[in-house]
């Protein structure tokens, strides 16, 4: 049973490209989450998702940055001309059901983006 | 929204006691939880607290005081295997949101 899917772990881009950036949820999990972790920081929320729905997206930069989860396929974060700021590891995590109780939810091994 | 509070770092010695606190403000609360992640890893889960009390597993256990807004992780017998970055995280407002994680550093 495969975890968290991300892909691909390591992304170089120069400044002004796009990023792409995939994440396959656990079997059976229809909820997918994107976090961002700088360096010796935590985990910054940005964006939940369920198929075809954007939840919550409060934690998401208003330009530049988007995120979707289609019916068929993986989640992808899109971010648009980068810059050397958005140089992080982005953490997708999924689970059964919505977080309102005991769920627990499940990390990819990450993607780490750098810009230079 | 949310906000947790956390030592940013702590050491111990091989076989001590370390607890870490975490004191949080949020505006919807089911529980707290608490992961582990080691250098460039997947942050993994530990432990889940939506009720006052201690709960235990194995040399982990974590304990919650929804009146006070605080909890703790507590790691017994400390191996060298445990030195890593430990997040405590609540869950309300339909999403989980984490601490800024604890560095236990583990020594022989």
């Amino acid at each position: 049973n495969a975890g968290v899917m991300q892909n691909p772990r390591h992304l170089v881009r120069r400044r002004g490209q796009e990023a792409r950036l995939r994440c396959s949820p656990m079997k059976g999990h229809s909820h997918v989450y994107w976090y961002r972790q700088l360096p010796e920081e935590g985990l910054k929320f940005m964006v939940y998702l369920q198929k075809e729905n954007i939840i919550d997206e409060s934690g998401m930069p208003k330009e530049r940055f988007s995120a979707e989860f289609p019916k068929e396929g993986p989640s992808i974060l899109r971010i648009q001309q980068v810059v050397r700021g958005d140089s992080a590891a982005y953490f997708c995590a999924s689970s059964t059901r919505q977080p309102d109780g005991e769920n627990t939810i499940y990390f990819g091994e990450g993607s780490w983006l750098t810009v230079v | 929204g949310q906000s947790l509070e956390q030592p940013s770092e702590v050491t111990a010695v091989e076989g001590a006691i370390v607890q870490i606190n975490c004191t949080y403000q949020t505006s919807g609360f089911y529980g707290l939880s608490w992961y582990q992640q080691h250098d460039g890893g997947a942050p993994t889960f530990l432990s889940y607290n939506a009720l006052d009390g201690l709960e235990e597993t194995g040399r982990f256990s974590s304990f919650l005081s929804r009146s006070d807004s605080y909890g703790y992780l507590l790691l017994q017998e400390l191996q060298m295997k445990d030195s890593a970055s430990y997040f405590c995280a609540v869950t309300g407002d339909y999403k989980l949101s984490f601490g800024a994680g604890t560095t236990v550093t583990v020594r022989a």
